[in-house]
């Protein structure tokens, strides 16, 4: 099945550095989503994107949708270290079922 | 409260015996599906459903069942359960096939 290619695979920070982190699909995309995973858990939403260029943000997150509807990006702002986690991107053609990256493990170093 | 949820959260079984994680949602969303979650392979979809009496395969649909016959519940069936099925498991669901709800996961080791 398709896979989004999602960068970087993994990140250690500083604590208070900002974080950016990508994905790239070679289909279009409808909706870009945005998902964090903590340990033991399951991937909780955090970004919702469905408009091409558009630019939400969630507290210290922002996320964009790409112009060409095929890449979004999400930053994450001075970092602490309850950022710990694995970010994952996904993408949806409206018809189609919800593709995702492999994730980016982020680490925090306090 | 709005919720997902699975069982068991842990389970621990042999080749071959038949086994069902259940899947139960309380939000009315018409979507469910189920994925596992292996190191480096990230999310993959095993099954999916639009709706009651509605399933459809997903990425990896080798070795699983599902079933919808009730819109809250999505079980997961392995028949014949084998140690290349050892997995992270979730489910969700949702109004739409995107912005998926997930449980909390369900991690299988078949010996």
């Amino acid at each position: 099945g398709q896979q989004l290619n999602q960068s970087p695979q993994s990140m250690f920070i500083q604590e208070g550095e900002d974080v950016s982190m990508n994905c790239t699909s070679s289909s279009i995309f409808n909706t870009w989503l945005w998902y964090k995973q903590d340990p033991g858990e399951g991937p909780v939403l955090l970004i919702a994107l469905y408009k091409a260029g558009e630019l939400t943000s969630n507290g210290r997150l922002t996320a964009q949708f790409g112009i060409t509807r095929k890449d979004s990006f999400l930053n994450i702002s001075a970092s602490i270290p309850s950022d710990v986690g694995i970010y994952f991107c996904a993408g949806s053609s409206g018809n189609t079922p919800l593709v995702f990256g492999k994730g980016t493990r982020l680490s925090v170093i306090a | 409260e709005a919720q997902v949820t699975q069982n068991p959260r842990y389970l621990i079984t042999v080749t071959g015996k038949k086994l069902t994680v259940t899947c139960s949602q309380n939000m009315n969303h018409e979507y469910m599906s189920w994925y596992r979650q292996d190191p480096g392979l990230g999310l993959r979809q095993i099954y999916y459903s639009m709706n009651v009496e509605v399933t459809d395969k997903g990425d990896v649909p080798e070795g699983y069942k599902v079933s919808r016959k009730e819109k809250r519940n999505f079980p997961l069936i392995l028949e014949s359960p084998s140690p290349n099925q050892t997995s992270l498991y979730f489910c969700a669901s949702s109004r739409a096939q995107e912005t998926q709800y997930f449980g909390p996961g369900t991690r299988l080791l078949v010996l």
